[in-house]
């Protein structure tokens, strides 16, 4: 069945280094693939998101490019700071059917 | 996209009682979901809500545990029932926008003693 295969945590960086969390799906069908952020205490945040291979969705300097022949949604950043400090969320929808990996928890330290 | 209200925010519970979870949007929308995410865990889908039927439960998880209201487009309730400390989790609910992704409430942090 369809599912999302995210890189396991926790990942602690320095402020200013570059960031790559890895996510990977298995999914028949077109999915839309999608970045959560869940900072602490507080709801998913939908970070980006990309409906169709090749897309690239980015935001608050975060990217990440929808890779059919490789099935993978890698996120990346190239500068963290301490306020990225989170969980990341990868996640795909098929239909309406939503499916998450499980999470990455990210901490920049100064 | 749409505003999601959800509440209360956190509460602590005594085993054997029950909790109602309110999630208000502000446009209306077709469906709803609602999601637990356990302690270091995903979040698991519980069910989803459409107006005026009943709520379509996932594999693991029953109405007489979870019971689900939707009486119009922008509103909805989950019920945990005859809590446990098991049932600790956040609780969100959450809106689909078509193809573009759900927005999900802040979640409803619960713990049972």
């Amino acid at each position: 069945g369809d599912s999302v295969t995210q890189m396991e945590g926790p990942v602690t960086l320095s402020e200013e280094a570059f960031l790559t969390i890895n996510c990977t799906y298995t999914a028949t069908g077109y999915p839309s693939l999608f970045w959560y952020v869940q900072y602490p205490g507080e709801g998913l945040q939908l970070l980006l998101k990309a409906t169709k291979a090749d897309d690239k969705g980015s935001n608050k300097g975060f990217e990440a490019t929808y890779r059919k022949e490789t099935t993978s949604f890698h996120l990346e950043k190239g500068s963290v700071q301490v306020s990225d400090s989170a969980v990341y969320f990868c996640a795909l929808l098929t239909g309406n059917q939503f499916y998450f990996g499980t999470g990455t928890s990210l901490t920049v330290i100064p | 996209s749409a505003v999601i209200s959800q509440k209360p925010s956190r509460d602590i519970c005594q085993r054997g009682t029950s909790l109602t979870i309110q999630c208000q949007v502000d446009s209306q929308v077709t469906m709803m979901f609602w999601y637990r995410q356990q302690p270091g865990q995903s979040l698991t889908l519980i069910a989803t809500a459409n107006q005026g039927s009943e709520a379509t439960y996932e594999s693991g998880f029953v109405i007489d545990k979870f019971p689900i209201s939707r009486p119009n487009l922008t509103f909805s309730t989950l019920t945990v029932s005859n809590m446990s400390p098991e049932d600790s989790s956040i609780y969100l609910c959450s809106v689909v926008l078509g193809s573009y992704g759900y927005t999900f409430g802040s979640g409803t942090r619960l713990t049972v003693v």
